[in-house]
């Protein structure tokens, strides 16, 4: 059964940063793409940052460009999100979510539960 | 950037109902759309794969169709397990988009 667990979410004041984490377990880690999916409380979702199998960024939502980094650790099966000059309107509940796919993109298949980050002084 | 655009944004349905959701895309997708079931304190499950795909597992009470820029989410004799945020993403091109969501309410 495909897990995805992530974690590192918190309360941070504006400007300082944070970084995500995402284990994964049940299926090869290293043949699919990631992806992270944010959703404001309240409101639609937002798809933030992808991942190939390879570690080819699949692009960035230019709300996050040149502030947030994806990553990806295939030997730790783990997926991350680095969050750097964080502003209030990047509180959310941040989701990794798995493609379909490994070199591409054909939608997601499995969502994690989510971790709360709050932009706040 | 495609635009998707659901509707309605909230429907109450009786049970044995059959209940559409549309999402239009601002420009021509293929069929590279999937839709999703939201329920609080639950993960998200996929339903639809390829605009036309059932997700094996899922109910066939569920059905996609479309093509190109128009697409419609069909739940037949709808059931109150099926009280749930519903939203269509489009994968065509980055970045990926999603519709605004449809909340379904059973009454």
């Amino acid at each position: 059964e495909v897990h995805l667990v992530e974690s590192g979410g918190g309360l941070v004041q504006p400007g300082r940063s944070l970084r995500l984490s995402c284990a994964a377990s049940g299926f090869t880690f290293d043949d699919y793409a990631m992806h992270w999916v944010r959703q404001a409380p309240g409101k639609g979702l937002d798809w933030v940052s992808g991942i190939s199998w390879n570690s080819r960024i699949l692009g960035y939502a230019d709300s996050v460009k040149g502030r947030f980094t994806i990553s990806r650790d295939n030997a730790k099966n783990s997926l991350y999100l680095q969050m750097n000059s964080l502003k209030t309107e990047d509180t959310a509940f941040y989701y990794c979510v798995k493609d379909v796919r490994g070199a591409d993109t054909s939608g997601f298949d499995y969502w994690g539960q989510g971790t709360l980050v709050t932009v706040s002084s | 950037d495609t635009t998707l655009t659901q509707s309605p944004a909230f429907m109450s349905a009786t049970p044995g109902d059959k209940v559409n959701i549309s999402c239009k895309a601002s420009q021509d997708i293929d069929d590279d759309m999937n839709w999703y079931q939201q329920k609080p304190g639950e993960a998200t499950i996929f339903i639809i794969q390829e605009a036309t795909s059932l997700v094996p597992g899922i109910s066939p009470r569920f059905s996609g169709s479309g093509y190109g820029t128009d697409f419609t989410l069909t739940i037949n004799n709808i059931d109150s397990e099926d009280a749930a945020y519903y939203f269509c993403l489009q994968y065509d091109n980055v970045p990926l988009t999603f519709g605004q969501g449809t909340k379904v309410e059973i009454k």
